[in-house]
């Protein structure tokens, strides 16, 4: 059964980057699209974009010029950087496992808040 | 980008009751060659990620039960409830995925009246 656990720093500065991981543990990585999602406090979703495991990426446009998601197959880990943060990407920061791009799994989310 | 718009915002439903949620894709998500519509249903828990429950507007992933039923085609979607139970207190997003970016609606939270 596959697990992902995600990690990376939940208090950053205005125009810091914001750097995520998230580890899949148990099953095949190179099957999926690996896939990462955002929600605002008490908001809905938005799709940040996603990789696989060749390096294709996929990103959303409206974030397209801050986001570089990047993947590691010998840990079986992708990450997320977001540069040039505001308060406005204060979000719960979901990865998920993308199966013919439906949201299967998903890794228990990091609350990231900026703040100065 | 294909914007998805969710009604009610919020809804509160007696249990053993129907609870009934729309959404409306801003052009149609029906992919002609295959006759399918890319549309999916998730369920988020407080305090907890969303979880698949319905692809293809109708399709049940394994595991949810069958008091979950999702319709429609084009434009238009509808997940139903059939009875409410309390474990199903939650909040319900559609989502489209038939072209990039993926979108989601404003989210429908379901309430025991």
């Amino acid at each position: 059964q596959v697990q992902l656990q995600q990690w990376g720093a939940g208090l950053l500065k205005p125009s810091e980057t914001l750097s995520l991981t998230c580890g899949v543990y148990g099953g095949s990585f190179n099957d999926y699209y690996w896939t990462w999602i955002r929600q605002p406090p008490g908001k809905g979703l938005e799709w940040i974009g996603e990789i696989n495991h060749s390096g294709r990426v996929n990103y959303n446009p409206s974030l397209e010029s801050r986001v570089t998601i990047s993947v590691d197959t010998s840990k079986n880990q992708f990450s997320l950087n977001l540069t040039s943060v505001t308060a406005a990407d204060t979000a719960v920061y979901y990865c998920a496992r993308s199966t013919a791009v439906l949201l299967q799994k998903w890794g228990q989310g990091t609350l990231v808040t900026v703040s100065s | 980008d294909i914007v998805m718009t969710q009604s009610p915002d919020s809804l509160a439903v007696s249990l053993g009751e129907r609870a009934t949620i729309n959404c409306k894709s801003s052009q149609s998500v029906l992919y002609s060659s295959n006759n399918k519509n890319f549309l999916s249903w998730y369920q988020q828990k407080p305090g907890q990620p969303p979880k698949l429950l319905i692809y293809w507007a109708s399709t049940r992933e394994s595991g949810v039960p069958d008091r979950f039923s999702g319709s429609g085609s084009g434009t238009d979607f509808t997940l139903t409830i059939s009875s409410l139970q309390a474990e199903d207190v939650a909040v319900y997003y559609c989502q489209q995925y038939y072209i990039s970016p993926l979108t989601f609606g404003g989210g429908t939270k379901i309430e025991i009246k």
